[in-house]
């Protein structure tokens, strides 16, 4: 079993839906992270959370939202849906130690049309 | 600012060595990463090399960091099908608390 599952693993919305992706992760760690893949763009941060109560703003936060709802879970929501949103998404987390590792889920394919 | 740059893709002959390259721009980040996507996968750590260091080996996987020129690179010996994937450099940002940032990524198509 995954250590980081994401849920859905795929998706297909329309413009203007509300879409929820969920993380959950079972190693323990304090740090979540929500990343967006584009071809030829690498990964772009979202947002993250190093512990229950603080969430911090990434790179690319405008039409997203985030709730951290225990430690082990982390979901993101786009509240409007667009199709410049239509990407890959990884769930990430890590313990804060020195060398910083990032252990990912398996992704969320969205497609927005 | 944060600004990781590799180029696109290289293909390689199964046997030969591969080499990624990458540029970062975060002069302070204490550490530098090397991830591995294989394809319907996420990213797994595949190495990382510690700032004060000029080179790391591990098996097949070479690390060499020049830190004047900002310049990391990845060298594959013995390259395998398996080792067909995008491959991310990534630097440790400490500012806005310690994250990662990523290059671009790297599509590595081993030929047998």
């Amino acid at each position: 079993d995954a250590d980081v599952t994401q849920t859905p693993r795929n998706r297909i919305t329309k413009t203007g839906k509300r879409i929820m992706l969920e993380c959950s992760q079972t190693k323990g760690h304090d740090r979540m992270y929500w990343y967006r893949q584009d071809p030829g763009l690498g990964l772009q941060l979202i947002y993250y959370s190093f512990d229950v109560k603080d969430i911090n703003k990434g790179e690319i936060s405008d039409g997203y939202s985030v709730s951290r709802q225990a430690q082990a879970k982390f979901s993101l929501s786009l509240e409007s849906a667009i199709p410049n949103q239509t990407a890959l998404y990884f769930c990430a987390t890590s313990t804060g130690s020195t060398t910083g590792e990032l252990f990912f889920g398996e992704g969320s394919r969205l497609t927005v049309l | 600012g944060e600004d990781v740059e590799q180029s696109l893709f290289l293909s390689v002959r199964e046997g030969d060595s591969s080499v990624i390259n990458c540029t970062y721009t975060d002069s302070s980040s204490t550490y530098l990463y090397w991830y591995k996507q294989e394809p319907g996968a996420g990213l797994q750590l595949l190495t990382y090399i510690f700032s004060n260091m000029d080179m790391k080996q591990d098996q097949r996987l070479t690390v060499l960091l020049n830190k004047k020129d900002k310049h990391l690179s990845l060298r594959i010996a013995d390259t395998q099908t398996g080792d067909s994937a995008i491959y991310f450099c990534a630097e440790s940002i400490r500012r806005g608390g310690n994250r990662l940032a990523f290059g671009k990524g790297n599509q590595v198509v081993v030929i047998p």
